[in-house]
């Protein structure tokens, strides 16, 4: 089982770019790594997905070192409505690892 | 804008009743999914479908739960007789695969007295 391991909370300024960063040291050969947004009263959003190197869209950066241990989401220019709770999520097609959300980092951005 | 619909989005009940939450997956994903949400455990799988058929529902208090697919627009999660432990948000999602970004519903807020 792939365990994920992210700070609880951060906080930043409107405007900053933000990188929260999750420990996977077990990931296995097959497992992708996933990240969601979730606000308050409503469910997890997905947000981004990859396997190595650098994957973008238009919300946000997902950077995965040669080692594939670690996976940094990456906000850019962050504003009041990015202030979520966000989990990186480690599994692969046919195991249950890619399901559970662990307890994610709650960010918080400040006027 | 395809969305993972769920009903009722809130729900009171006294202990000892039935419960029956419903959800209706986005059409084309064939990957449904149950969650519980509390404050205390977080986010907690209970139950999968792949195609309708139940890939695991180890997450779920067997005795008194039981979730399934009718039909591919339809999936259920029954909790029979309910308890005020069970009081949390059920979430469904729906996904294209096991791997693949899951789209999850708003949520069915459930509260047993």
């Amino acid at each position: 089982l792939a365990k994920t391991t992210q700070p609880i909370s951060m906080d930043s300024y409107e405007g900053q770019e933000v990188n929260i960063t999750c420990s996977h040291n077990n990931i296995a050969t097959n497992d992708y790594i996933t990240w969601y947004q979730q606000f308050p009263s409503q469910g997890p959003r997905f947000i981004i997905q990859g396997y190595k190197t650098k994957v973008k869209n238009e919300v946000a950066s997902l950077f995965i070192p040669a080692d594939r241990k670690s996976s940094t989401l990456s906000l850019p220019r962050v504003s009041l409505s990015d202030t979520a709770v966000y989990y990186c999520l480690v599994g692969e097609e046919t195991g249950a690892n890619n399901l559970f959300f662990g307890t994610g980092t709650r960010l918080t951005v400040i006027p | 804008d395809a969305r993972v619909t769920q009903t009722p989005r809130h729900k009171v009940t006294e202990m000892g009743q039935e419960v029956t939450m419903r959800c209706q997956p986005i059409l084309g994903h064939n990957t449904v999914f149950w969650y519980r949400q509390t404050m205390m455990q977080g986010l907690e799988l209970l139950a999968y479908f792949r195609n309708r058929a139940p890939l695991d529902d180890s997450g779920m208090p067997k005795d008194r739960f039981s979730a399934e697919m009718p039909d591919a627009t339809l999936a259920t999660l029954k909790i029979q007789p309910s308890e005020p432990r069970d009081s949390a948000v059920y979430f469904c999602a729906s996904g294209l695969t096991l791997r693949s970004g899951q789209y999850f519903g708003p949520g069915t807020r459930l509260t047993v007295t």
